[in-house]
Formats: C-alpha cells, sequence, structure tokens
C-alpha cells in the first residue's frame, strides 16, 4: 500500500458527460502528479501540483482539469468525455520540493475510466 | 521532442540476468528513473540516477551514460514474481515535465 488514495476506483459514463477523479496524496506529500494510461501506452503525464499550485503541465487536453486544495487533495475534471478518454487515471504523490529537482513518486491504485 | 525507447519486450529465464534498455533523445532532464508495474497494479519506484554510472539496489541496478544517452536497468537472479512492465522516465529540466517510456513488458520462462 502505497498510502495514496483514489476514488472512484471504477467508473463508467457515456460520451459527452463530465466525471471528476479523487486523490489523497501520502501524509506529508506536498506534490501531487496525474497520469493516463492507455491500452499498450505507457503513462501520459498530464499535470503536477505542489502545495496547492500547478507547478508543471503535460499533455493535457482543455477538456480536463485539475485542482489541489487547501488540505492537498487533488481532484481531476474531465468533461465532454470522448470514448478515447476510457484509460486507467493514477495519481501519484512524493514529497517534491523546489530545491530537489527528483523525488520518489508514490502511485494510488488508479481509477479506471470506461466511456460508453 | 522528448521520447524514451525501450523495447516492447523481452523473455528470459529464471534465475538469469537480464538487461532492459532504454535510449532517449532529450535536450536535459534531472536523471534516470525506474518504475515496476504489475499487470492490474500501480507503477513502483525502482530506482533514480541523477549522476552517469552504475546504482545498486539488491538484485536491481541501473546505469546511466549522458554521453550515449543511454540507461538500462540490470535484474539479476530472476524470479517470476519479477514478471512485470517495466518503465524508464526523466524530468525535463526546462519545464519539469515527466516523460515517461512505454514500457518492457518482461516475461521469465520456469
Amino acid at each position: 500500500d502505497s498510502g495514496v488514495t483514489q476514488t472512484p476506483k471504477h467508473l463508467i459514463t457515456a460520451t459527452g458527460q463530465r466525471v471528476t477523479l479523487r486523490c489523497s496524496p501520502r501524509s506529508g506529500d506536498l506534490s501531487v502528479y496525474w497520469y493516463q494510461q492507455s491500452l499498450d501506452q505507457g503513462l501520459q503525464f498530464l499535470i503536477q501540483y505542489y502545495n496547492g499550485e500547478e507547478r508543471a503541465k503535460g499533455n493535457i487536453l482543455e477538456r480536463f482539469s485539475a485542482q489541489q486544495f487547501p488540505d492537498l487533495h487533488s481532484e481531476l475534471n474531465l468533461s465532454s468525455l470522448e470514448l478515447g478518454d476510457s484509460a486507467l487515471y493514477f495519481c501519484a504523490s512524493s514529497a517534491f520540493s523546489q530545491s530537489l529537482p527528483y523525488n520518489e513518486q508514490f502511485f494510488g491504485p488508479g481509477t479506471r475510466l470506461t466511456v460508453l | 521532442g522528448q521520447s524514451l525507447e525501450q523495447p516492447s519486450e523481452v523473455t528470459a529465464v529464471e534465475g538469469a540476468i537480464v538487461q532492459i534498455n532504454c535510449t532517449y533523445q532529450t535536450s536535459g532532464f534531472y536523471g534516470l528513473s525506474w518504475y515496476q508495474q504489475h499487470d492490474g497494479g500501480a507503477p513502483t519506484f525502482l530506482s533514480y540516477n541523477g549522476l552517469d554510472g552504475l546504482e545498486e539496489t539488491g538484485r536491481f541496478s541501473s546505469f546511466l551514460s549522458r554521453s550515449d544517452s543511454y540507461g538500462y536497468l540490470l535484474l539479476q537472479e530472476l524470479q517470476m514474481k519479477d514478471s512485470a512492465s517495466y518503465f524508464c522516465a526523466v524530468r525535463d529540466n526546462r519545464d519539469d515535465k515527466i516523460i515517461f517510456g512505454k514500457g518492457t513488458r518482461l516475461h521469465i520462462l520456469p
């Protein structure tokens, strides 16, 4: 158990809908990352937040948005869903600090999104 | 653009040694990381090379050569439980984007 929790575990919805995925980082970790993993694809970095502020942005679609709240949990919002958005969405956390270029990331169990 | 290339699959025998390579095209990054992911599971961190050279952690070792744009993960005394996908990853030092390779699926034969 990494200490990172994600809800829900599974989500089935229809095209055009909007969903929210939730992530709670490990206790003490200030940084949260979101990834998308499609079938036969590697992990696609979406976005990173550090202590409530956006820190780095990957190839996140405009239909997707995220935020990190004062209690450090994070939410990933996916709107106008398309069939191609079906994937496993992982959240990870780390003790990232501005003075350290890298910190080990701890991944949550993921949310499997199915868009029908 | 930045990319990391890994073989899609590697097969080895239980008890043997296997090397998983990662070559990259990126202008600058902080270091090379490796993650393991079992089917249906989440990625777990294995190792990190910030500097050139070899890092050893038990049965696993990782190597980085920035001049050759190349790194590898070495797994020794293979066990059936090592059957998994292995990903290399970097963080771009210009915009902090994180890039993962597409992963290498390791099959272990008894």
